[in-house]
Parts: C-alpha cells; structure tokens; sequence
C-alpha cells in the first residue's frame, strides 16, 4: 500500500516564526500536493510539484513556499505564520498526470498563536 | 473552473439503511473521479477511484457510478453501519488541470 507520511499531527507556533511542514512518500510518486481544509472553504490546493525541483502554485500559494530536493519529500514552508494560517494541512501523491488514484497523508493540524 | 456540488451537505440514517451520497460537476471532460472518506481531524482515505472510461466501481458495500453526460456521480453505502459515520468528499480531475478538485463533502452519521 502506498504511504504518505506527514512529520507532525499536530504543531503551535508562534506569530512570525518560519514553520516547516514535511511530508514523504514511499511508492515514487511523480506528483505531490499540499492543501489546506478549513471549515466552510473545503479543500483548497496550496502547491503542487510534478517532479523535483519543479512546483507550481495553487489557488492559494500566498505566505507559502515549497521545496522538493527529493523524488519522496515535499516540504511546505510557512516564511512568517500569521493567525490567518492556522489550519488543517493535507499532503497527497499520485503516480502520474492522469487517471491516477491520490493518496493523502495523516493531516497536520496547524495553530498559529 | 471546474465547480463541483456535494448533495446533501448533512445526512442522519439508522443502521442497516441502504443510502446515496451524490456530486455533481461541471465540466464533462474529466479523466476521473474519486470518492474519500474523511474521520474528524484525520486525512482523507481513498474509497473508490472511477476512470472516465468506466461508470462504476464496486468495493464491499460501497457502489460509485459516473454519469459524464449529465455531470453526476453517486457512492451508494449498503447496509449502513455507525462505523460509517464520517465525511464523504468527491473529487474531480479534469481535462483542463492537473490535480483534483474537491466537493465540500457530505458528512454522514449513522445511529445504532
């Protein structure tokens, strides 16, 4: 079965503090994904990177930043959290562009002080 | 883009009940969709994946059909059971993007 792992389920953070959120895979997945989920918003897609060293902004890329030195690891970067961050973050994979099933990690949820 | 509408937001069921959970989209051409479910502050859990070649798929008790003509899918939950009780979220990847796009969910409680 395919794995993806986030590092933390749960994490505070003060205001202003640079925040990393890691999350790895174990099935050589092309692609990976970070999504917030909020209440009332659903799902909305942060980043998303096709290969490494490769990422592309979502619908809400604002306040974040990504990295993905390895094939298994995207890591989402929070340079200075505001309160407005604090959230449910949801990291996916899939093996290819297409027709291919997305498997989510374990969630971290995120709060802001 | 892609707009996509989960029907009922909340639904209540006694046990044993057979149930639909619909979503409706807006583009037709999709390569897939996929049906989650989602337990309080957990990730989501893959339930069944439907390719845009095919109209139905079948796990266990669970039955996720496709309509792409009219824009519909349904998860279909046979004998419900309290262990079912979770959020149902439907999800789209379409021609015009490379990643999938989400309905608000259903969020489903089955009493004993």
């Amino acid at each position: 079965d395919v794995k993806v792992t986030q590092s933390s389920r749960y994490l505070v953070k003060r205001t202003g503090e640079k925040v990393f959120l890691e999350c790895v895979q174990d099935m050589d997945h092309e692609n990976m994904f970070w999504y917030r989920q909020d209440p009332g918003l659903g799902l909305r897609l942060i980043y998303f990177s096709y290969d490494v060293k490769m990422k592309e902004k979502g619908d809400i890329p604002e306040g974040y930043s990504v990295s993905r030195e390895k094939k298994e690891r995207f890591s989402l970067i929070l340079e200075s959290a505001s309160t407005n961050q604090t959230s449910m973050y949801l990291c996916a994979s899939t093996e290819g562009p297409l027709n291919t099933e997305a498997f989510f990690g374990q969630g971290t949820r995120l709060t802001v002080v | 883009k892609q707009e996509v509408t989960q029907i009922p937001a909340a639904l209540s069921v006694p046990e044993g009940e057979n149930l639909v959970l619909n979503c409706s989209f807006t583009d037709s051409a999709i390569y897939n969709l996929q049906w989650f479910r989602q337990d309080p502050g957990k990730g989501l859990t893959s339930l069944l994946l439907i390719q845009s070649s095919q109209r139905e798929q079948t796990s266990g008790r669970l039955n996720a059909s496709l309509d792409k003509s009219s824009g519909r899918s349904t998860l279909y939950i046979a004998a419900s059971q309290p262990g079912d009780s979770a959020t149902y979220l439907c999800a789209f990847l379409s021609g015009s993007a490379r990643q999938l796009t989400f309905g608000s969910g259903t969020q489903l409680t089955v009493l004993p």
